[in-house]
């Protein structure tokens, strides 16, 4: 069965220091990944997504992120954050086997003046 | 109104109670979505619509009866609740559900539903 793990639920860094939030997955098959921002009070927005093609990813807001086979990973970076960049991020893998989409836990991003 | 919306935004229901939420989106959008967001937990899909034919139900409780009478309305009926379905409902619409690779989810804000 496939799933995702976030490291870490909470990651603080200060504004203008790059942003690095984990994500791993396990799929017995070649997935697709996203990553989802969702801001307080408010529903999931999609920031980028890997289908095919071009390992790395870009995305809205300055983000992107990298798919790599060898490490089952999918990190999001942004070179350098900003106050308006709290919020909690999800990723999510989606097998092409069965088109089942499963989400991790989220990690809430704290941005230090 | 734009994009996906939900009503009401908060609601507090006894365990014996009957109430709905109701999302409706303004993207002209075919395919509707509930999932469930509890603490510390992942995201869960519960129902999914396509051309207001429920094609997924994610072994959810009939405690929660879904219903979309067209493509630009879903509504969940919750009936004799338990106080761990207390959670934010979020309720997402797409182009189509043929398959979630090509077409983006938009989703409304939620509904926060406290069971006591």
């Amino acid at each position: 069965a496939q799933s995702v793990t976030q490291l870490g639920s909470h990651v603080s860094v200060s504004e203008g220091a790059l942003v690095l939030l984990r994500c791993n997955y396990s799929s017995s098959v070649p997935p697709y990944l996203f990553w989802y921002v969702q801001y307080p009070n408010q529903g999931l927005q999609l920031l980028l997504k890997y289908t095919t093609g071009a390992t790395l990813v870009k995305g809205i807001n300055g983000f992107e992120a990298e798919f790599k086979k060898s490490e089952t990973s999918f990190h999001l970076t942004k070179p350098s954050a900003h106050m308006s960049d709290a919020a909690e991020y999800f990723c999510a893998v989606i097998s092409n086997r069965d088109d089942k989409i499963i989400f991790g836990k989220g990690t809430r991003l704290h941005i230090l003046p | 109104e734009t994009g996906v919306t939900q009503t009401p935004r908060h609601l507090v229901m006894g365990m014996t109670n009957k109430k709905s939420l109701k999302c409706e989106q303004h993207l002209g959008h075919n395919a509707m979505y509930w999932y469930k967001q509890s603490a510390k937990k992942p995201l869960e899909l519960m129902f999914v619509y396509n051309f207001k034919e429920q094609t997924e139900n994610n072994s959810v409780p009939s405690r929660f009866s879904p219903e979309c009478p067209n493509s630009s309305h879903l509504f969940l009926h919750l009936h004799t609740l338990q106080p761990e379905d207390s959670a934010l409902y979020l309720c997402a619409s797409s182009q189509d559900a043929g398959t979630y690779l090509t077409y983006e989810q938009y989703f409304g804000p939620g509904t926060r539903l406290t069971v006591t």
